[in-house]
Formats: structure tokens, sequence, C-alpha cells
């Protein structure tokens, strides 16, 4: 299986930020990737496939990059409402797998 | 609006068996490739299974195979999951997802969205 690793696990971050997330695979998958946010207690959202396209509806805040194996989904201007955990997904080959999660914070 | 509902989530012993059920609406479910998502309390998220529109094709995840069946009912826009031979492992929040896949493999392989709510499975004795 591709195993996907993302850095850091958790960040601090303010108000107001531009962050980046990294997720790295263990083997080339093209551009295959996707990023979800998810908040506590709720199901995950689809924010980026194809690992720089921006799911419909989702603001331009956040953009992705990267292809082969390391990706970034970068966030600017962090709002109260984007502190949640962000997770890839590699859908290369089967299984499709996730990375561990970034948690993120208000400092 | 697209939207997805899971239901069938219980306290189920060891060894015991469970079906969930999503039910699709605001799209043309039968065209759509559909996978089961998990997510252990307070862990990341791991596929389960995926099954093509016409639900020819089926796909598992190691840690299920052999003891879970993927199926779909495209006149009620309705997919399941049978799950038998529950471990404790098996605990988690299941959440159904459309798959927006790529070309091969029917479909099946690719990212998720929408997904449904969850529903929550606990396997305990």
């Amino acid at each position: 299986d591709i195993q996907m690793t993302q850095s850091p696990s958790s960040l601090s971050a303010s108000v107001g930020d531009r962050i980046t997330l990294t997720c790295r695979a263990s083997q080339d998958i093209s551009n295959y990737l996707a990023w979800f946010q998810q908040k506590p207690g709720k199901a995950p959202k689809s924010l980026i496939y194809a690992a720089s396209n921006l799911q419909s509806g989702v603001p331009s805040k956040f953009s992705g990059s990267g292809s082969g194996t390391d990706f970034t989904l970068t966030i600017g201007g962090l709002q109260p409402e984007d502190f949640a955990t962000y997770y890839c997904q590699q859908y290369s080959i089967y299984p499709p797998t996730f990375g561990g999660g970034t948690k993120v914070e208000i400092k | 609006e697209v939207q997805l509902v899971e239901s069938g989530g219980d306290l189920v012993q060891p060894g015991g068996s469970l079906r969930l059920s999503c039910t699709g609406s605001g799209f043309t479910f039968s065209n759509s490739a559909m996978s089961w998502v998990r997510q252990a309390p307070g862990k990341g998220l791991e596929w389960v299974s995926a099954i093509s529109g016409s639900g020819a094709s089926t796909y598992y995840a190691d840690s299920v195979k052999g003891r879970s069946t993927i199926s779909r009912d495209n006149s009620k826009n309705t997919l399941h999951l049978q799950m038998n031979s529950l471990r404790a492992e098996d605990t988690a929040i299941y959440y159904c997802a459309k798959v927006h896949g790529r070309v091969a493999l029917a479909g099946t392989l690719g990212w998720f969205d929408p997904w449904g709510q969850g529903t929550l499975v606990t396997v305990s004795s």
C-alpha cells in the first residue's frame, strides 16, 4: 500500500496567518492527490482534488500544489472556521490511502 | 443539493453482524461509484470498500475482505455494507461517500465528495 505522511501532525497558528501543510507519498502518485478538512464531530469535506484543483464552493484562500511524491496545502489568511484537521488522500492505486492528518489549532 | 444519509449503526457483540445503508439524493445515483470510509474514535480515515455505479465491480480493504460485502440497489438509490464477524477494531464511524473516480477501474478509484454524516458502529460485549 502507498503510505501517506503528513507533517506536521499539529501546528498552532493565529488568525490571519498563512500556513502550509505537507503531504508525502511513499511512491510516485502523479497528481492523484486530494485534500480534506474535518471539524470535530463532522464529516470530512473535500477541498482540493488532482493536487491543485479547488473543489466547487471552496474559497480561493485554499490552494494545493505538487506532483510525484511531495504535495502542499496552503491556507491564506486563517479564519476561526479554518481551525480543523486536514487530511491528504492518494487515489493513484488501490487501496486509496489517507495521511494521518494535520491538526491546525489556534495560538 | 447532493446529499448522502447513512443509517444502521449500532452496538453489536464481537462476532456479530450489521448492515449499514446509505441513501443518496440530488444526483444520478446509478451513474456514481460509491465508497465506505471509516474513522475509529480519535483516529484518522481508513477506506473500507468501493462499488461501481452498476454494482458489477467491488473492492475491499484487506482489513474487511472476506467479512464484508458492499452492494447497491439503484432502484432505491441505496448503498449497503454488510459486515460479519465483527471485531472490536471495527468500532468506528462509517461514512459513505460519492467517488469522483478515474476512468480506469470503473470509476471506483478517486476522491470523495460529498460525504454523509456518518453512522456509528460499536463492537463490544
